[in-house]
């Protein structure tokens, strides 16, 4: 069974840095894409950006470029979400998702199947 | 322009009742489009991918359409753990963009 486990809860203050991470099992971590995708409160979803394990390559939302960096670990299939400077509007629920049926010559296809259980992140001063 | 547009943003419906959700794209063509089930409290869940395929172990009362840019959810006899929020989602060339989300409630 394919499974995305995420950290735990964050409370953070504006300006702070923050890392959370995702766990998969139960495929070959390095053969899919890998991302994150956002849900403010009470609000849609956004896709923040995905990551190739096997080769690092990263494709990010024009919304979240530069905003965040999207790693990977393979020796401990972990994909890693990280922020240098928290915002107060970053309060937000995270997910982590595979990637499949993903064409990545032509950028089609992308469909996020499973996904993690959400670490939700709150920045308060 | 990447905007998806999915109607209604809310839906009342009983059990046993047909419904149908829809999500317009952009004018542009060959657009993959998926649709998630999101439960309170719990993440989305696949439903539906490339418009039409049903996700294994989904049940079949869901059904997907795809005619242009007009993409279609319906689900065919409600049940009780049908009621729920539900998203469409495109993807094209760079494009990953969900709709507003549909949140079905019980009449």
């Amino acid at each position: 069974e394919v499974q995305l486990v995420q950290s735990g809860a964050e409370v953070k203050k504006p300006g702070e840095s923050l890392k959370i991470s995702c766990q998969a099992s139960g495929y070959r971590f390095s053969r899919y894409w890998i991302g994150w995708v956002r849900q403010t409160p009470g609000k849609s979803l956004e896709w923040m950006g995905i990551i190739y394990p096997g080769d690092s390559d990263r494709r990010y939302s024009p919304s979240f470029q530069g905003q965040v960096f999207i790693s990977a670990d393979t020796s401990i299939n972990t994909v890693y979400l990280q922020w240098s400077s928290l915002e107060a509007s970053d309060t937000a629920m995270y997910y982590c998702v595979r990637i499949i049926n993903f064409n990545s010559g032509t950028n089609t296809g992308a469909t996020f199947d499973p996904w993690g259980q959400g670490t939700p992140v709150t920045v308060v001063s | 322009d990447n905007q998806v547009t999915q109607s209604p943003s809310s839906l009342s419906a009983s059990v046993g009742d047909r419904v149908t959700i829809t999500c317009r794209t952009s004018q542009y063509t060959d657009i993959y489009v998926n649709w998630y089930q999101q439960r309170p409290g719990k993440a989305p869940n696949l439903l539906i991918y490339g418009g039409t395929t049903l996700q294994s172990g989904v049940p079949s009362r869901f059904s997907g359409t795809a005619t242009g840019t007009e993409f279609t959810l319906t689900i065919s006899s409600l049940q009780p753990a049908d009621f729920a929020t539900y998203y469409c989602q495109q993807s094209y060339r760079n494009r990953l963009t969900f709709g507003g989300g549909t949140k079905l409630e019980i009449k």
